[in-house]
């Protein structure tokens, strides 16, 4: 079993929905939680990152971590077709400086 | 930007031949990452370095090999390409617990 597990997609959706991605994970030692979005041919960007359990929103983008069900999610409200890219979870632990990454999930926001 | 630059961006390279990839970043970080990334297997870990002189393998290390003299400069050398070497390589550098990636250097191994 992976440590972390997200749904690949692809997902499409049309501009100004909610989106909603997800990942799960196996390691209850899991402290930290990111977001990234990459863009075609582009590095991943460093989106949204929280500590611990809780909601935190920045804008149209929500990230929200519930330790007890070992779930993630990234919210994107008023989606915009610029909001196409694939996204990225990934987390971390107290250990320090050991990253676990989903896959992916690709998104596309139709005009 | 997180101030990490990789070099080259893009190579083609013949199956056999050495390959270096180059990573300089400006932030001062302990932690330098080098992944590869690839479909359906998302990034994974070759290596990764945690101070001067100080490195370790990570998953998919087989055929490569990083050496960091300077606390910028990481270097993932690929000893003799092949072409399941093909890929998109990223370095990524770390502070605590927050990692960032830098561009990326296309590799393809013909």
């Amino acid at each position: 079993q992976k440590e972390v597990e997200q749904d690949p997609g692809p997902l499409s959706v049309p501009e100004g929905a909610i989106v909603s991605l997800n990942c799960t994970y196996s390691n209850s030692a899991f402290q930290y939680f990111m977001w990234y979005r990459q863009y075609s041919r582009k590095g991943p960007e460093l989106l949204m990152y929280t500590y611990s359990s809780g909601n935190k929103e920045d804008g149209r983008f929500t990230a929200q971590v519930d330790k007890s069900s070992k779930y993630i999610s990234l919210f994107i409200r008023d989606s915009q077709p610029s909001d196409s890219a694939t996204y990225l979870c990934a987390m971390s632990g107290n250990t320090g400086n050991q990253f676990y990454f989903g896959t992916g999930t690709s998104l596309t926001v139709i005009p | 930007d997180a101030g990490i630059t990789q070099s080259p961006r893009h190579k083609v390279t013949e199956t056999g031949t050495p390959v270096t990839l180059r990573c300089h970043q400006t932030e001062n970080h302990r932690y330098m990452y080098w992944y590869r990334q690839d479909p359906g297997h998302g990034l994974r870990l070759i290596h990764y370095s945690y101070g001067v002189k100080d490195t370790d393998k990570g998953e998919v290390s087989d055929g490569y090999s990083v050496s960091r003299s300077k606390t910028e400069d990481f270097l993932l050398t690929l000893e003799s390409a092949t072409s399941s070497q093909t890929s998109v390589y990223f370095c990524a550098i770390s502070d605590t617990n927050t990692i960032y990636f830098g561009e990326g250097s296309w590799l393809t191994v013909v």
